[in-house]
């Protein structure tokens, strides 16, 4: 079992729709949780970070984690063609970021 | 004000061979971490500094090594290279050593062994 896991997709939604997507992970002693988009041919950045239980709103994004289930997932609304890229979960553990393999989304005009 | 600076950009290789790849942080910060990003997976951890000393090593052989210098840059050296080191090496500055608020990447080396 990887320690972080993410479906590869690729997912593809309409403009304007809501994209959902989501991560699980392994160690129950992990931090902070981090998504980090990547297009194509570039180097990740950071989008959201979120450490508590509940949801954490930026913009059109929402981050939502859930410690009991160790779930965290990345909403982003309003989507549009400039968020195709590929999304890629991370876990924050004494000072190591395990990634996981992302989810590609396409948004379609 | 600059962010994470990395050299070289592309580097061709032939197995056996040694290089060294080259990463300023974002000027502040004292934690320097190096990923390798195959194509099509996430970036995996391979070393973290923080005030030049070693604070965590990943699945990685001895080939590798990296050190942080006085002024917070920082090397990774590969040693023997194989084909299947060919990848996107990233390095990541945060402010703290332990990560907490994300990392900042550089654009990477794209390294290619042949």
């Amino acid at each position: 079992q990887k320690e972080v896991e993410q479906n590869s997709g690729p997912l593809s939604v309409p403009e304007g729709a809501i994209a959902s997507l989501n991560c699980t992970y392994s160690d129950r002693g992990s931090q902070s949780f981090f998504w980090y988009r990547q297009y194509s041919g570039k180097s990740p950045e950071l989008i959201m970070f979120i450490y508590s239980n509940g949801d954490k709103e930026d913009g059109r994004f929402t981050a939502q984690l859930n410690k009991a289930s160790q779930y965290v997932s990345l909403l982003i609304r309003d989507s549009q063609p400039s968020d195709s890229a590929t999304y890629l979960c991370a876990v924050n553990v004494r000072g190591k970021s395990t990634f996981g393999d992302g989810t590609t989304l396409t948004v379609k005009p | 004000d600059a962010g994470v600076t990395q050299s070289p950009t592309h580097l061709i290789k032939t197995r056996g061979q040694q290089v060294t790849l080259r990463c300023s942080p974002i000027s502040g910060h004292k934690s320097v971490s190096w990923y390798q990003q195959v194509l099509g997976q996430g970036p995996q951890f391979i070393f973290q500094y923080y005030e030049k000393e070693e604070r965590g090593r990943g699945n990685f052989p001895d080939r590798f090594s990296a050190r942080q210098f006085p002024n917070y840059s920082s090397e990774l050296n590969v040693n023997a290279l194989l084909l299947g080191d060919s990848a996107l090496y990233l390095c990541a500055s945060s402010l703290s050593g332990q990560g907490n608020y994300g990392y900042t990447f550089g654009s990477g080396t794209r390294l290619t062994v042949v």
